[in-house]
């Protein structure tokens, strides 16, 4: 099975819908991370959590919330979906010092949402 | 604040032939530098990666050096299959933030032909 999965694997929805997006991980990691992906424009880092009780923006968080139900799940809202939230979604894991990591850590992926707003 | 930008692709090349994708940074601290790769329908998987001056990362015959003075992380590979098709992707990592969010480039696209 894999570490780190994505629910689901692809959504398409309409303008103003919300939507959810599930991310789980069996890697015992305290660290996890949302991105997306857009053509040409690599990852952004929208939102990332280093442990249950913490959240934090990334650099493009507007018209995005989140929430951290456990320490193995990170799931991403769009509250009010639109067009340009159209893009493939990904969510990312890490060890952190605290949990026994080093500097420099790596991140591990999921397979990706691919999301389409019409 | 961070930054990295990398060579625009798509590379194309012939199987067997030497690669290199440029790859440099501007960083506040000490990063930490990734290559990570994503082939066509997956999620990113790491690569290599170096966490000071002077290191090489490698593996799966990638090579990449981490070059303070350059602030350069340049991927190298002598001899690329048509297995090695992919987007590369690179990143740091700000340590002295104490976290370690990543800041990626846009990817570059490689396309290797039998």
């Amino acid at each position: 099975d894999a570490d780190v999965t994505q629910t689901p694997r692809n959504r398409i929805t309409k303008t103003g819908k919300r939507i959810m997006l599930e991310c789980s991980q069996t890697k015992g990691h305290d660290r996890m991370y949302w991105y997306r992906q857009d053509p040409g424009l690599g990852l952004r880092l929208i939102y990332y959590s280093f442990d249950v009780k913490d959240i934090n923006k990334g650099e493009i968080s507007d018209g995005y919330s989140v929430s951290r139900q456990a320490q193995a799940k990170f799931s991403l809202s769009l509250e009010s979906a639109i067009p340009n939230q159209t893009a493939l979604y990904f969510c990312a894991t890490s060890l952190g010092l605290a949990g026994g990591g080093e500097f420099g850590e790596t991140q591990y992926f999921g397979p990706g949402t691919r999301l389409l707003v019409l | 604040g961070n930054s990295v930008t990398q060579m625009e692709g798509p590379v194309t090349l012939s199987e067997e032939a030497f690669l290199t994708i440029n790859c440099t940074y501007t960083a506040t601290g000490y990063p930490s530098l990734f290559w990570y790769v994503q082939y066509p329908g997956e999620g990113l998987q790491l690569l290599l990666k170096a966490t000071k001056a002077d290191d090489k990362g490698s593996n799966k015959g990638f090579e990449a050096t981490y070059r303070k003075e350059t602030t350069s992380f340049h991927l190298e590979k002598g001899s690329v299959q048509v297995s090695d098709s992919a987007v590369y992707f690179c990143a740091l990592s700000d340590r002295r933030r104490g976290y370690s969010t990543l800041t990626f480039g846009k990817g570059t696209m490689l396309l290797v032909s039998p």
